[in-house]
């Protein structure tokens, strides 16, 4: 099992520029989870799937930021257009039903300049 | 609602020593509580959890915490400190099973000092 994967691992790009970080969980995982990581706010959960549909986007900080499922093995979280206060660790977690816990990935440092 | 309360956000063990990292938690009803741990630039992975089974619970690399109700504590523990354990530790809380919605702690970053 490669575990969850996430690309790419590192992202700089200019402020007002289209960021695309991608996602394919564990698969037979049913859940997936977008977190974002600062020294400032620590973990924040954005937004999680089950079985593909979004559960709960209330942690999507605004309307700059969206993300899809279309199938059970690939996620986006997209940002349009990017801002410096967007710069963290982006990190996708995948779980199943009757599962106890989160698989993570190791993260995508995004930075913004 | 449930939510965690992680106590020092930082910590300094000698090699050797006791690791004792503190966790609390509020909630309604029984939860299940994890903790997990992330070395520098990677994901976080799960530590250990707890699922009513046992108070006692042992996870890997010989850490160990304990349930304690009356305490609503989850306190995390390992008798001896490695180097390797320098990491940052997250203890979090879900009403759900742990795959649905976590909440999770402002992370414990522990050092080791040789």
């Amino acid at each position: 099992d490669a575990g969850v994967i996430q690309s790419p691992r590192h992202e700089v790009t200019e402020m007002g520029q289209e960021v695309t970080l991608r996602c394919k969980p564990i698969s037979g995982h049913d859940y997936l989870f977008w977190y974002r990581q600062t020294m400032m706010r620590g973990l924040e959960l954005l937004i999680y799937f089950n079985n593909n549909v979004p559960i709960d986007d209330s942690g999507m900080p605004e309307d700059r930021f969206s993300a899809k499922m279309p199938n059970a093995s690939f996620s986006t979280l997209k940002i349009q257009p990017s801002e410096p206060r967007d710069s963290a660790v982006y990190f996708c977690a995948s779980s199943y039903t009757g599962g106890y816990g989160y698989t993570f990935g190791s993260g995508t440092r995004l930075t913004v300049v | 609602a449930q939510s965690v309360t992680q106590l020092g956000s930082h910590v300094s063990v000698s090699e050797g020593a006791l690791v004792l990292l503190r966790c609390n938690y509020s909630s309604s009803v029984p939860p299940y509580l994890f903790w997990y741990v992330q070395y520098p630039n990677q994901g976080l992975q799960l530590l250990l959890k707890y699922t009513s089974a046992a108070t006692l619970v042992k996870g890997i690399n010989g850490f160990e915490a304990e349930f304690k109700k009356s305490e609503t504590s989850f306190h995390l523990t390992k008798p001896s400190a490695h180097m390797s354990d320098a990491a940052e530790y997250f203890c979090a809380v879900t009403l759900s099973g742990g795959y649905q919605k976590v909440t999770f702690g402002t992370g414990t970053k522990l050092q080791v000092i040789p």
